[in-house]
């Protein structure tokens, strides 16, 4: 079972250049989500989606625009890379977070902002 | 403001020894309630979940956690760990206020254990 999948697991990038991030899922999650792991901060929200063609602001959006055009896909990218976004990237996907279900994390992406 | 604290960011035990990792969350109403586990290199895991019913919840792994409504906690706890246990947890809820689709993580506590 693939479950998430997220592409590229590594990359580096100068400032300002741009960039998009892929994530898939093939589990027909309604919910999707990204996060960012900064250490000591544990994972923050930066967009999330609740179905396709959806998309709302998560904790810390700004810097980061977000597409959900498939169901499968969500897409996270960065217009104009800055050196504060060098993190590691997870994407998830749940059914439904209300009924108690739990979140299928991808591999991460860790990205360098030079 | 609102939020999910893990009191503790770093833990070194041995092994045997027993383990209780504390979270406490300031959010009122109905929760959910996890705690997830990142091995090193690998992506979070669930360990265990509490929706309703029975406070003390356990998990894969031996693992178990009580939920206490009164203390906001949501204490993970381990009788005899291993060296296998080394990792990062984390203590999530889902609070029901916000609609149930945000999921706040705390800041994660890093267990070494020494073999």
């Amino acid at each position: 079972n693939a479950g998430v999948t997220q592409t590229p697991k590594f990359r580096v990038l100068k400032t300002g250049q741009s960039m998009t991030l892929l994530c898939a899922q093939d589990m027909n999650h309604e919910y999707m989500y990204w996060y960012r792991q900064d250490p000591g901060m544990g994972l923050r929200l930066i967009h999330y989606s609740v179905g396709e063609g959806t998309t709302a602001k998560g904790e810390v959006p700004d810097g980061y625009n977000v597409s959900r055009l498939k169901k499968q896909n969500f897409l996270l990218g960065l217009e104009s890379a800055a050196p504060s976004q060098t993190s590691v990237y997870f994407c998830a996907s749940s059914y439904s977070p209300v009924h108690n279900q739990p979140q299928h994390f991808g591999d991460g992406t860790r990205l360098s902002i030079l | 403001a609102q939020s999910v604290s893990q009191h503790n960011h770093h833990v070194i035990l041995s092994e045997a020894a027993s383990l209780e990792l504390g979270c406490n969350y300031s959010y009122g109403g109905t929760v959910n309630l996890f705690w997830y586990v990142q091995y090193p290199g690998q992506h979070l895991q669930l360990l265990l979940k509490y929706f309703s019913g029975d406070p003390l919840v356990k998990g894969i792994k031996g693992f178990e956690a009580e939920f206490i409504k009164s203390k906001f906690s949501f204490n993970l706890r381990k009788p005899s760990v291993q060296w296998s246990d080394t990792a990062e947890y984390f203590c999530a809820v889902i609070p029901f206020h916000t609609g149930g689709f945000k999921t706040i993580f705390g800041a994660g506590t890093r267990l070494f254990v020494k073999a």
